[in-house]
């Protein structure tokens, strides 16, 4: 079956240090892979966008990298801040004669001073 | 300012009604979308529609319909048949061809309870 699955429980980091999120995903073939920030009670907000022959990319205190044969990606937030705390959320574009864009679950990140 | 309105933001059903959320968007986008979401839980899209007049159903259709009879305007309504419509409703839209790996714009959602 097509599944994506982020850390289902939330990650609690002490600022300024580096906060990793996975993104894993079986029987896909996406295209793209993007990355979202959610605050409760809004609407998603795009960060970044990695195509499939892209490894890695980067803005400003955020990295993204892609492994297509791992189906996996990782969003690093690098000298992390409270403020950076938010649900973070992966999407998947597929491949095909469709506009369908999949999501995530979500991985809950809390920044603590 | 350019962006994607939904209304209402709080909407309350009682057993057995229908209700349409709105969503307009001024992006000139092509594509729109609804998704769901429920408490601690990811986004489940439930239609989208690539051009006017034309739409798709998602993961999630049975107990919901949409129309898409002008190009900014993409409601849904949530009809009696959906048994458990208490959620957060998401609207979003991008511009772009199929697989274009355009970035997709949401409104601010809209919380429906039944009660």
């Amino acid at each position: 079956s097509q599944k994506i699955e982020q850390n289902s429980e939330a990650l609690n980091i002490q600022e300024g240090k580096t906060a990793t999120l996975t993104c894993n995903y079986t029987n896909y073939s996406p295209a793209y892979l993007q990355w979202y920030r959610q605050d409760p009670g809004r609407g998603p907000v795009f960060l970044l966008l990695i195509r499939e022959n892209e490894k890695e990319k980067r803005k400003e205190r955020l990295k993204v990298t892609f492994d297509t044969t791992l189906k996996q990606s990782l969003f690093h937030i690098t000298a992390s801040q409270p403020a950076d705390s938010a649900t973070y959320l992966c999407a998947l574009d597929m491949l095909g004669n469709t506009d369908k864009l999949i999501f995530g679950t979500g991985t809950r990140l809390q920044v603590f001073p | 300012d350019g962006g994607i309105t939904q209304s209402p933001k709080y909407l309350f059903r009682k057993e057995g009604q229908n209700v349409t959320l709105s969503c307009e968007q001024n992006l000139n986008h092509d594509a729109m979308y609804w998704y769901r979401q429920d408490p601690g839980q990811g986004l489940r899209l439930i239609y989208y529609s690539q051009i006017v007049n034309d739409f798709q159903k998602g993961d999630i259709a049975e107990g919901y319909s949409v129309s898409r009879e002008k190009k900014e305007s993409f409601p849904l309504t949530v009809t009696s048949a959906q048994k458990n419509p208490t959620a957060f409703y998401l609207c979003a839209s991008r511009t772009g061809g199929i697989s274009s790996g355009n970035t997709i714009y949401f409104g601010e959602g809209s919380w429906l309870t039944v009660v």
